[in-house]
């Protein structure tokens, strides 16, 4: 089984939806992370995580919010979506060195 | 913030050529990480390497934190490593946990 799962893989959704993105790791890491990537684009940091009791904003979170509800589960809101959040979006993990392992992203499309 | 350039932007290669990728960045790093993105989307983590060399396999990779740059080679270059490679550092400090990825170098491998 994967390390980092994310759940759905694809979603297509309108205007104005709410939206939850889920993520949930075996590693046993403290650290979790969300990022986008737009095309062509490298990935850009979201929100993220140290322990439970932890949230940090990322240099791109407006428009997103995120619970903490385990060491293994972190997930990512969109509560009014708009086209322009349009991505692929990562979660990653990662322990006390900093290496950062990645589930197999979710692709979404706001019409 | 910290700067993080790759080049070059895109290579191709024929099956069995070897090729070097190269990543800069801008101020001293705690963390550095090579990953692999497959064209399914898929990150791949390759290499955690903040300073010295590591070998897996036929890649390989280099940093010489000194003078901030970190080369990642491939030998003997097959169809299965075409895909985009991503450079990804973190500062430390106030960025301590986060990584700062670049743009990517788009290889294709021909048979």
């Amino acid at each position: 089984d994967a390390d980092v799962t994310q759940t759905p893989r694809n979603r297509i959704t309108k205007t104005g939806k709410r939206i939850m993105l889920e993520c949930s790791q075996t590693k046993g890491h403290d650290r979790m992370y969300w990022y986008r990537q737009d095309p062509g684009l490298g990935l850009r940091l979201i929100y993220y995580s140290f322990d439970v009791k932890d949230i940090n904003k990322g240099e791109i979170s407006d428009g997103y919010s995120v619970s903490r509800q385990a060491q293994a589960k972190f997930s990512l809101s969109l509560e009014s979506a708009i086209p322009n959040q349009t991505a692929l979006y990562f979660c990653a993990t990662s322990g006390q060195l900093g290496e950062q392992f990645f589930g197999p992203g979710t692709r979404l499309t706001v019409l | 913030g910290i700067q993080v350039e790759q080049s070059p932007p895109d290579l191709i290669l024929q099956e069995g050529a070897n090729s070097t990728l190269r990543c800069n960045f801008s101020d001293s790093v705690n963390n550095l990480q090579w990953f692999h993105q497959n064209p399914w989307g898929q990150l791949i983590n390759l290499f955690y390497i903040p300073s010295g060399t590591k070998q897996n396999g036929r890649l390989s990779a280099t940093t010489v934190a000194t003078e901030r740059y970190s080369l990642l080679y491939i030998s003997s270059s097959q169809t299965t490593d075409s895909g985009v490679y991503f450079c990804a550092v973190e500062r430390g400090g106030t960025s301590y946990g986060k990584l700062t990825f670049g743009q990517g170098t788009i290889l294709t491998v021909h048979p």
